[in-house]
């Protein structure tokens, strides 16, 4: 059965820092892995999908990497800024027409 | 296109009455999804549909919980009798299957629900 794991839970950084964030998973046979946020109270917005076949995938100040080998992602955040501050999601689908798993997040706060 | 649409945005209900949750999935997308959010134990997948059909509703919690999918442009998911451990967010999310895994997940607004 896949797990997937975030860490840290929680990740309170000063504006500005390059920050990384981590997600293992247990299965290392994915489909696809798909980076969320959710703001407090609100929706999950997608911010980066990176399918089975890549190593990794950029949108602006962020840029997360896939290693399958090791069941591990990570979410680079460059130069945070208080907006930045949400909880972010990493999920998994192990194969084709199947349902994602979600971690259970990383809540991350920048201060100004 | 207006994304997956849910509603109500919040419902606040009395314990034992029947809750009715929707979705409208992104046209042409033919999965479609509802997952449940605590605190305690984060986004739980609980029915899947592909074309309409029921996939896996494993996650579903028990027999007070149905969910239909009677077109491609509709779903519901019912609660009947409500209960206070039914308090949660739900969300619902649509994709397009893709052979090369490149289409990812849209969820919706989500519908909080409280059960008193």
């Amino acid at each position: 059965k896949q797990e997937v794991t975030q860490i840290p839970a929680a990740l309170s950084v000063p504006e500005g820092e390059n920050l990384v964030l981590n997600c293992s998973f247990t299965d290392s046979a994915i489909y696809n892995l798909q980076w969320f946020r959710q703001d407090p109270g609100k929706g999950l917005t997608s911010l980066l999908l990176i399918q089975s076949s890549q190593r990794e995938q950029t949108s602006g100040r962020l840029n997360a990497s896939l290693d399958k080998s090791s069941g591990r992602s990570t979410l680079y955040i460059a130069a945070s800024q208080p907006g930045d501050s949400a909880t972010y999601l990493c999920a998994v689908s192990n194969q084709a027409g199947t349902a994602l798993i979600f971690g259970k997040g990383t809540t991350l706060s920048v201060s100004s | 296109d207006a994304g997956v649409i849910q509603s109500p945005r919040h419902e606040v209900t009395e314990m034992g009455q029947e809750v009715t949750l929707r979705c409208k999935p992104i046209s042409g997308h033919d999965y479609l999804f509802w997952y449940r959010q605590t605190m305690m134990r984060g986004l739980e997948l609980l029915i899947y549909f592909n074309n309409n059909v029921p996939i896996d509703d494993s996650g579903m919690p028990e027999d007070r919980f149905s969910a239909k999918m009677p077109n491609a442009s509709f779903s519901t998911l019912k609660i009947q009798p409500s209960e206070p451990r039914d308090s949660a967010v739900y969300f619902c999310a649509s994709t397009l299957d893709s052979w090369t895994g490149s289409y990812g997940y849209t969820f919706g607004s989500g519908t909080r629900l409280t059960v008193v």
